[in-house]
């Protein structure tokens, strides 16, 4: 059980723009920064977003992040073939005084 | 360019002990915090331990905690993580990443425990 919480899966059409959630709490969303990974099958996740809705240089802007209280958001639009793969929320929990990750959700493209 | 290259895995013994190293290059390794995350076989990411630029501040997860000890050497520009009394469950890839951010990631490496 982690402990943010993502969808295990969504799904869109080419084109298409879809969301996933990461919800949490006061102690690690609602206070720290929240970040986005992509893990391509059998390689290393890489960095999406940092700081809730920075994109590091080389992440097309069809990538966008959002947090509202305890809840953030990866957006991806314009979805394409290789945008199918897994993504993973992640921040700092105050509390357990340790980095914390979503459980993962797997994107479809339809 | 940035790089981070990890080694030391390997099958072992459960009870058994394995010690991985994380060679970093292509930046100022000595002014980074640095992490170890691991994935289970299809299964998501788990953060395991924290080190902080100068070694002084170190965190662990729970599941680690007592087990593993994270170190560094910042004039051989590398990341460590000794691990002791190995369990199934920990089983996984290990991964080295660079803080705050986790912006670079190593290749990782399979630790399998296993009789």
């Amino acid at each position: 059980q982690s402990v943010l919480t993502q969808p295990p899966s969504a799904s869109g059409t080419p084109g298409q723009r879809v969301t996933i959630s990461c919800s949490g709490s006061s102690s690690n969303i609602g206070t720290n920064y929240v970040y986005w990974y992509q893990q391509l099958p059998g390689t290393a996740p890489k960095l999406l977003i940092y700081r809730n809705n920075q994109r590091p240089s080389g992440i097309p802007d069809r990538f966008s992040g959002s947090k509202s209280g305890t809840s953030a958001s990866l957006a991806i639009s314009g979805l394409r073939s290789e945008d199918e793969t897994d993504y993973y929320c992640a921040t700092w929990d105050d509390s357990l005084s340790g980095w914390v990750f979503g459980g993962g959700t797997k994107l479809t493209v339809l | 360019q940035v790089q981070l290259v990890e080694s030391g895995g390997g099958l072992v013994k459960p009870g058994g002990s394995l010690r991985l190293s994380c060679a970093a290059s292509g930046f100022t390794f000595s002014d980074y915090y640095m992490s170890w995350i691991r994935q289970a076989p299809g299964k998501g990411l788990e953060w395991v331990s924290y080190i902080s630029s100068s070694g002084s501040t170190i965190y662990y997860a729970d599941s680690v905690k007592g087990r593993f000890t994270i170190s560094r050497d910042n004039a051989k520009n590398s990341l460590f993580l000794q691990m002791n009394s190995l369990r199934a469950e920990d089983t996984a890839v290990y991964y080295c990443a660079r803080e705050p951010s986790f912006d670079y990631w190593g290749q990782g490496t399979l630790v399998t425990v296993s009789s």
